[in-house]
């Protein structure tokens, strides 16, 4: 049983189009993330949720839209593709907003061509 | 601000310890992470250190942390091939609402 799962695991799209990675958990957490691993290996905060609601928006572009339909999804949405967006995303999740540790899925490559 | 600060590479050869080291600037942090990344894969808790703790081993792990300077370590005895990822030190951010992740330290192993 995977616990934190991500689709598609590749996306490859041309500049310009609108895509969108879905995240799904089934800890039964209710803090979920999602993070940019940029090709460096940087890892960067891009959004955190508690309960379906938005408590961090690292100052991403408004072009990232997330969108938590129940505790257990937190999708991300991307309109208007740009070549630096590239990447992959990882999305992760944990229990509560205290000191717990954090389970990541798998990534999703975006390639943006 | 908050900052977590690692080395990008380190190399050891097979059957040696490897010591990869980070610094932190969150006084405040209460838990540490390690995270491990082999290639094309997602993020694997490796282990995790309270901040009132000075040291934890777990196996071949050690961890040290020197909560005056900042710094934490985390040691792998006896290295072998699959240890070979990227090892990335984390905090909790003061206000527990996110992890902040070092630039990863690359370890490659030479026979």
């Amino acid at each position: 049983d995977t616990a934190v799962s991500q689709t598609p695991k590749y996306l490859v799209t041309q500049m310009g189009n609108d895509k969108s990675i879905k995240c799904e958990q089934n800890l039964g957490h209710d803090t979920m993330y999602w993070y940019k691993q940029d090709s460096k290996k940087f890892l960067k905060i891009m959004f955190s949720y508690n309960n379906k609601e938005l408590i961090i928006n690292e100052t991403v572009p408004n072009r990232f839209s997330p969108k938590s339909p129940d505790k257990a999804h937190l999708n991300l949405h991307i309109n208007s593709l740009e070549l630096g967006d590239s990447a992959v995303y990882f999305c992760a999740s944990r229990r509560g907003t205290r000191i717990t540790e954090a389970f990541f899925g798998q990534g999703t490559r975006l390639t943006v061509v | 601000g908050e900052d977590v600060e690692q080395s990008l590479f380190l190399s050891v050869r097979e059957g040696d310890s490897s010591v990869i080291n980070c610094t932190y600037t969150d006084s405040s942090s209460t838990y540490l992470y390690w995270y491990k990344q082999e290639p094309g894969a997602g993020l694997q808790l490796l282990t995790y250190i309270f901040s009132n703790m000075d040291m934890k081993q777990d196996q071949r792990l050690t961890v040290l942390l020197n909560k005056k300077d900042k710094h934490l370590s985390l040691r792998i005895a006896d290295t072998q091939t699959g240890d070979s990822a990227i090892y990335f030190c984390a905090e909790i951010s003061s206000s527990a609402s996110k992890i902040i992740f070092g630039s990863g330290t690359r370890l490659s192993i030479r026979p």
